[in-house]
């Protein structure tokens, strides 16, 4: 079946570092979400990207999506301990079966004060 | 309040002994899934419902069986449940295709 590699696994930053995840998929992507869980918790929607190139902004977080739809990336901005937690990006492909999502494996970020 | 209702929460039994985890949404959402997450492979769909009377397989459907018979509810059933079904279990709801989806609070399932 179809797969969305993500990197890093693990990620140890200082606060107010930056931090960013990738994600990449070896065929075309119809969009991609991203989603937050905090430890203990359930996955939470964080945004949706649909078009080739597509930039969007939360706060300190931005999400790209590649001009070949093929790549994600979400990168946060002086990191803060509330973003600790697990960072997964959740790609549909069109075509049969479009209802699905594949999800990355998840970017566990931890955030030292 | 818009929710995905799990039960129950947690859960310890023995293998073979069937199971049921039930899943509940009251946001009249069409499409509903089933999710299991494992150290270092992140969530795995294993059924998915499209509407009543609808389901399909998903990555990893071996060893369960699910019923969409009302909207609302979405049960997963473990026939005979082994020690490699040990997990983490979230349920999601979505209105349709390339919406958010919302999830459960999850069950943790441990077989013995």
């Amino acid at each position: 079946g179809q797969q969305v590699m993500q990197i890093p696994q693990y990620q140890h930053v200082q606060e107010g570092e930056d931090f960013t995840t990738y994600c990449n998929s070896s065929t075309t992507l119809s969009n991609i979400q991203w989603y937050k869980q905090r430890p203990g918790g359930h996955p939470v929607f964080l945004i949706q990207l649909v078009k080739s190139g597509e930039v969007k902004k939360q706060k300190r977080l931005t999400f790209q999506f590649g001009e070949a739809k093929k790549n994600s990336s979400l990168h946060i901005t002086a990191t803060q301990t509330t973003d600790v937690g697990t960072y997964f990006c959740a790609g549909r492909y069109s075509g049969a079966g479009s209802y699905q999502l594949t999800f990355g494996k998840g970017t566990k970020l931890s955030v030292i004060p | 309040e818009a929710q995905v209702t799990q039960n129950p929460r947690y859960l310890i039994t023995v293998t073979g002994k069937k199971l049921t985890v039930t899943c509940s949404q009251n946001m009249n959402h069409e499409y509903m899934s089933w999710y299991r997450q494992d150290p270092g492979l992140g969530l795995r769909q294993i059924y998915y419902s499209m509407n009543v009377e609808v389901t399909d397989k998903g990555d990893v459907p071996e060893g369960y069986k699910v019923s969409r018979k009302e909207k609302r509810n979405f049960p997963l059933i473990l026939e005979s449940p082994s020690p490699n079904q040990t997990s983490l279990y979230f349920c999601a709801s979505t209105q349709r295709t390339g919406q958010p989806q919302h999830f459960g609070d999850g069950t943790r399932l441990s077989i013995l």
